[in-house]
C-alpha cells in the first residue's frame, strides 16, 4: 500500500523524460542483479536481470548499467510514462546452495503529467 | 494464469491469538519465500523453502513457522502474534537454479493490536 513508499528516496521526473534510478549494491560476490517494480497495492514485479560477468543489458525501453568498481548499479527508463510510476527495488543474488535474493530499501519513482 | 495467491488480503487480529496467511502458486515452482514489508527498511526474508519438506531461516524468522507439505502451497503461521508483527506480507516463488524472476502475491496486509 501506500506506506510502502513512506522515508524512500524520490525521484521525479516529467513525462517522456529518460529516468535514471541507482542502488549501491553490498556483495561483490552476488553472481546476478536485478530490478523489481511494486506498484501501489501490489506485489513486487520482475523488470530485468543481469548477471555479474556483464556491464549493460537492455530490454524493452529499460537498460540496467552494472559498475562493479563502485558496486553500483543503475535502471533507465526511457521515455517515462505515467504507468512507470512505482517503488523500484534492486536485488541481489548470489549463486549456491539457495541463491538468496537480498532486496534494497526501493526508490519511488514519480511521474509528473 | 501464473500466478502466487495470498489469503487473506486484510487482517486484523489481536496480540496471542494464532493466524495463518496462506500462500499457493500453479506453477510448479521449487522455491518459495516469505518476506514482509516496512517503510524504509524493504522486503525482508522470513523464511523459504527449496522443495517439499525443505524449509530453512531466513533474516528475520522470530515469531513465524511455516510448512512444505505440497509443492504449491507454504503457508505461514504466527502463533502466538505480537503488535511488532503488523506489517504487510509478500509470498513469493521462483524456479530454482540461477533462475532470478521471482513471482509475487499480492499481499498481506496484517495489523496485531
Amino acid at each position: 500500500g501506500e506506506s510502502v513508499g513512506l522515508h524512500l528516496p524520490t525521484l521525479s521526473v516529467q513525462e517522456g523524460d529518460n529516468s535514471i534510478i541507482n542502488c549501491a549494491y553490498s556483495n561483490s560476490a552476488s553472481d546476478y542483479f536485478i530490478w523489481y517494480k511494486q506498484e501501489s497495492g501490489k506485489g513486487p514485479q520482475f523488470i530485468i536481470d543481469i548477471r555479474s560477468n556483464m556491464d549493460k543489458r537492455q530490454g524493452q525501453r529499460v537498460t540496467v548499467l552494472l559498475n562493479k568498481t563502485v558496486k553500483h548499479l543503475s535502471l533507465q527508463i526511457a521515455a517515462t510514462q505515467p504507468g512507470d510510476s512505482a517503488v523500484y527495488f534492486c536485488a541481489e543474488m548470489k549463486s549456491g546452495g539457495y541463491q538468496k535474493v537480498t532486496f534494497g530499501i526501493g526508490t519511488k519513482l514519480q511521474v509528473i503529467p | 494464469e501464473a500466478q502466487v495467491t495470498q489469503n487473506p488480503r486484510y487482517l486484523i487480529t489481536v496480540t496471542g491469538k494464532k493466524l495463518t496467511v496462506t500462500c499457493s502458486q500453479n506453477m510448479n515452482h521449487e522455491y518459495m519465500s516469505w518476506y514482509r514489508q516496512d517503510p524504509g527498511l524493504g522486503l525482508r526474508q522470513i523464511y523459504y523453502s527449496m522443495n517439499v519438506e525443505v524449509t530453512d531461516k531466513g533474516d528475520v524468522p522470530e515469531g513465524y513457522k511455516v510448512s512444505r507439505k505440497e509443492k504449491r502451497n507454504f503457508p505461514l503461521i504466527l502463533e502466538s502474534p505480537s503488535p511488532n508483527q503488523t506489517s504487510l506480507y509478500f509470498c513469493a516463488s521462483r524456479w530454482g537454479g540461477m533462475n532470478t524472476e521471482a513471482f509475487f502475491g499480492q499481499g498481506t496486509r496484517l495489523t496485531v493490536v
